[in-house]
């Protein structure tokens, strides 16, 4: 299973473009990229998922380059509500993982008016 | 649609008890999962339920065990518990389908003080 390498925090202002960058230099052929969003004493929440090029949707957006080494999930115009904590998570079929969800510390996001 | 649900909410208990956790899947999953994690961590991987059968094991002692049920709902048990079981457990559910990497969903989780 490939390992991620996460900036442990980043800050922010309100209105502002986030970008966090996740290096997964191990990355196999069939594994696709998973951002997760944490909030204190909440579960984790699917923000997006993606395996080439880039994946847009109402939340965010996630850039793959070709390689797939590295992936980065952009949050557009942040608020104070997107502080919370960001996971990359890199695998393929779960199911033949047995389940398996691997998080890594994930990036600390702190968004400041 | 209901979510993932699970209780309690919060649980205190002392070295040596045992622990029962449950957790409510989301209408129509299949599968369960349970996660500790530990403060300033994230998540790490206990065991998966498919369909009442165990699908899947983390770095986890025996103590650790769980059911589900035909209804897909699940326990998380933990016997003989130790100050460094105090976390907070997270069931997530989901149904796979096909070869890509499906979404597991989360409950907002149960946290355990062990005293």
């Amino acid at each position: 299973l490939a390992k991620t390498t996460q900036p442990i925090s980043m800050d922010s202002y309100e209105g502002q473009e986030v970008n966090i960058t996740c290096s997964h230099n191990n990355i196999a052929t069939n594994d696709y990229i998973t951002w997760y969003q944490q909030f204190p004493s909440q579960g984790p929440r699917f923000i997006i998922q993606g395996y080439k090029t880039k994946v847009t949707n109402e939340v965010a957006s996630l850039f793959i380059p070709a390689d797939r080494k590295s992936s980065t999930l952009s949050l557009p115009r942040v608020s104070l509500s997107d502080t919370a904590v960001y996971y990359c998570l890199v695998g393929a079929s779960i199911y033949n993982q047995g389940g398996k969800l691997i998080f890594g510390q994930g990036t600390e996001l702190s968004v400041k008016p | 649609e209901t979510g993932v649900t699970q209780s309690p909410t919060h649980l205190i208990k002392t070295r040596g008890q045992q622990v029962t956790l449950r957790c409510s899947s989301q209408s129509g999953h299949n599968t369960v999962s349970w996660y500790q994690q530990a403060l300033g961590q994230g998540p790490q991987f206990i065991f998966q339920y498919y369909r009442e059968e165990e699908n899947g094991r983390g770095n986890f002692p025996p103590r650790f065990s769980g059911l589900q049920f035909p209804n897909y709902s699940s326990e998380l048990n933990v016997n003989a518990l130790e100050l460094d079981d105090s976390a907070l457990y997270l069931c997530a559910s989901s149904s796979p389908t096909g070869f890509r990497p499906y979404t597991q969903y989360f409950g907002p989780g149960t946290r355990l003080t062990v005293l």
